[in-house]
């Protein structure tokens, strides 16, 4: 059983371009989580999905910022117009169904805007 | 507001001796917690969880201690080994309504000499 499986692993981008990160949550898991990470910080909430569905996007910045799950193929979040301060790790996760709390992490992607 | 925090942000151990790792909530409704480790460039492990009507878990070589009263959450490694050198961090949620949204706090880097 593969993982949660987030790529690209590493992604550079300059300032005003937009980058798109995709995960794959394990076989089976239908809810997705997504976080970021600065430096020498813990995870920071973003949003959570479903297919097709945003439950819960409280902690996504309310502009340049977006997420979809959708009905066939991996989680994206995609941030338009890049700017330095987007530098950061961003790690999905995913669980099998509402309710259960124990989510499996991917090895997230680190983004750095030049 | 909510806030989960460490009381020390690095930890230095000796290989064998006994490690605890502390960390306070601020949030009394969160009822669910749970211990991961990170190393370097990964994403979050998922080490041990407890609910808020225990006080006490055990797992292997692991051992979590909740005290509701003063809003306190640790981590006890037993024979810490150089592998366990990582990155822990607490996280509080709420098993009926944050539907998997962790909160997170700022991490304890641990440092096991051998």
């Amino acid at each position: 059983n593969a993982g949660v499986m987030q790529n690209p692993r590493h992604l550079v981008r300059r300032r005003g371009q937009e980058a798109r990160l995709r995960c794959s949550p394990m076989k089976g898991h239908s809810h997705v989580y997504w976080y970021r990470q600065l430096p020498e910080e813990g995870l920071k909430f973003m949003v959570y999905l479903q297919k097709e569905n945003i439950i819960d996007e409280s902690g996504m910045p309310k502009e340049r910022f977006s997420a979809e799950f959708p009905k066939e193929g991996p989680s994206i979040l995609r941030i338009q117009q890049v700017v330095r301060g987007d530098s950061a790790a961003y790690f999905c996760a995913s669980s099998p169904r509402q309710g259960v709390n124990e989510q499996f992490f991917g090895p997230g992607t680190r983004l750095t805007v030049l | 507001g909510e806030s989960v925090g460490l009381h020390l942000p690095t930890l230095s151990v000796q290989e064998g001796d006994n490690s605890i790792i502390n960390c306070a909530y601020s949030n009394s409704a969160s009822d669910y917690f749970i211990w991961y480790k990170q190393e370097s460039g990964k994403g979050p492990q998922f080490i041990i969880d407890i609910r808020s009507n225990m006080d006490k878990r055990q797992g292997q070589r692991v051992t979590v201690l909740l005290n509701k009263t003063v809003k306190h959450l640790s981590l006890q490694i037993a024979a810490t080994q150089p592998g366990d050198s990582a990155v822990y961090f607490c996280a509080e949620n709420m098993v009926h309504t944050n539907a998997g949204k962790s909160t997170f706090g700022d991490g304890t880097t641990l440092t096991v000499k051998p």
